[in-house]
């Protein structure tokens, strides 16, 4: 069965430090995406960054990049440069593949991430 | 390029009585998903509509229901509803095939209070 287990309930980085958030999941579709997303207090969604399963190359958006391991079954978040901003909760989800590029998504527990200064 | 809106943001309804929730998304966007947030059960998938057809349907009750209009707005709609349904719920535009994009953006969600 489609799974995302994210590991680390709580972080916590000093300003200006790079940090890395841990997701791995668990799927048998050989077609998958995998996204991030951060979320602050006020709820909304953010979208950071997607990579794809066929993808060759590591996403990359800004000060976030995707380290992604496949044979591993991980797609950590890594944010470089923190700022206080970026303190937040932050989602690892996917979605499995298939020709439909379907909206439904599996999400992990979350990563709360605090930012010192 | 305007995001996805959700109305309303904030409500409280009385156990028993029923909502109904609001999501326009991106222009051009045809595919509309809902998810349920709590601190107990996380993000849950409830549905999603793809030109104006539910695709795919999460595991919850019948009381929670939805829609997807000819413009790609959607509804969900919860009825008879008991206090676990407080939770803060949000909506997730994407294009909905294949090569049309692949990122999925949520709306800022609407904060439901049962009491």
């Amino acid at each position: 069965a489609q799974k995302i287990t994210q590991t680390q309930p709580g972080m916590f980085v000093q300003e200006k430090e790079a940090v890395t958030l841990d997701c791995t999941y668990d799927t048998s579709d050989p077609s998958y995406g995998l996204f991030w997303y951060k979320q602050p207090s006020s709820g909304e969604m953010i979208f950071l960054i997607y990579q794809g399963s066929y993808d060759q190359q590591n996403a990359t958006e800004g000060r976030y990049s995707l380290n992604f391991q496949k044979a591993r079954k991980s797609a950590n978040l890594v944010i470089s440069a923190s700022q206080l901003g970026d303190s937040a909760m932050y989602f690892c989800a996917m979605r499995e593949g298939g020709s439909s590029n379907t909206g439904k998504l599996i999400f992990g527990q979350g990563t709360t991430l605090q930012v010192k200064p | 390029k305007a995001g996805v809106t959700q109305t309303p943001r904030y409500l409280i309804k009385t156990r028993g009585q029923q909502v109904t929730l609001s999501c326009s998304p991106i222009s051009g966007h045809r595919s509309v998903s809902w998810y349920q947030q709590t601190p107990g059960q996380g993000l849950q998938f409830l549905f999603e509509y793809f030109s104006e057809t539910q695709r795919n349907k999460g595991n919850f009750p019948g009381r929670f229901s939805g829609r997807q209009f000819s413009n790609s707005r959607s509804e969900m709609n919860v009825s008879t509803l008991e206090l676990g349904d407080s939770a803060l719920y949000l909506c997730a535009s994407s294009p909905g095939r294949t090569l049309s994009g692949n990122t999925i953006y949520f709306g800022e969600g609407s904060w439901l209070t049962v009491v």
